[in-house]
């Protein structure tokens, strides 16, 4: 199963555009890329998720590398809800099977 | 729409007992999974199913069983529960195998044994 890498915690301002780093460099062109959020003491939430092109809903945009070796999850302001563990998975498209990683511990500052 | 529903929510077991892990979703989806999370940890994978009467193994099968005989229940069982498998434990399910799919989590069951 690929793997996915990415930094252990960021902050970020109130109001301010963040940027989430993942890289998965061991992708194959059958896995998606899934974004998912874990509030504190709740269950993983999704955000987004992409196969190559850039995706963009309520909650954020996805933006996908041509090589499909990394990807960005931008949320375009943030608020202090959005404090949480964001996990950046791939998910296969032929076993469904989705491996979570460690994720990024976001802080967010008022 | 209940969506993943996880029973019990907190459950206490000694070392050696045996429990099932219910988790039942009424959105027709094909696909269920459980999970475990440690503190401080992502979830790891236990087993999963793509469909009633198939099921295969995650990352973290040893100690754990799971059947699927209809597509809305997966249950987990530990067949002799050990002080390791103190976990909080997710299940998820989504529409359909292949393709993209979001995944639907439940709200956790905590397991502790003593």
């Amino acid at each position: 199963d690929a793997k996915t890498t990415q930094p252990n915690s960021m902050e970020s301002n109130e109001e301010e555009p963040v940027h989430l780093p993942c890289n998965h460099s061991t992708i194959s062109g059958t896995d998606y890329i899934h974004w998912y959020r874990q509030l504190p003491s709740q269950g993983p939430e999704y955000v987004i998720h992409g196969l190559t092109s850039n995706v963009n809903n309520r909650m954020a945009s996805l933006a996908i590398a041509e090589d499909r070796k990394s990807s960005t999850l931008i949320l375009h302001r943030a608020t202090l809800r959005d404090a949480a563990v964001y996990y950046c998975i791939l998910r296969s498209g032929a076993t469904n099977k989705l491996i979570f990683g460690t994720g990024t511990l976001l802080a967010v500052q008022p | 729409n209940a969506g993943v529903t996880q029973t019990p929510k907190f459950q206490v077991l000694k070392t050696g007992q045996s429990m099932t892990l219910q988790c039942a979703q009424d959105m027709n989806h094909e696909y269920m999974s459980w999970y475990r999370q440690d503190p401080g940890m992502g979830l790891r994978l236990i087993h999963y199913s793509v469909g009633a009467g198939i099921t295969d193994q995650g990352e973290v099968p040893n100690g754990y069983n799971v059947s699927r005989s209809t597509t809305e229940d997966f249950p987990l069982r530990l067949l002799s529960a050990a002080p390791s498998q103190t976990s909080v434990y997710f299940c998820a399910s989504s529409l359909r195998v292949g393709g993209p799919g979001e995944l639907f989590f439940g709200e956790g069951s905590r397991l502790t044994v003593l």
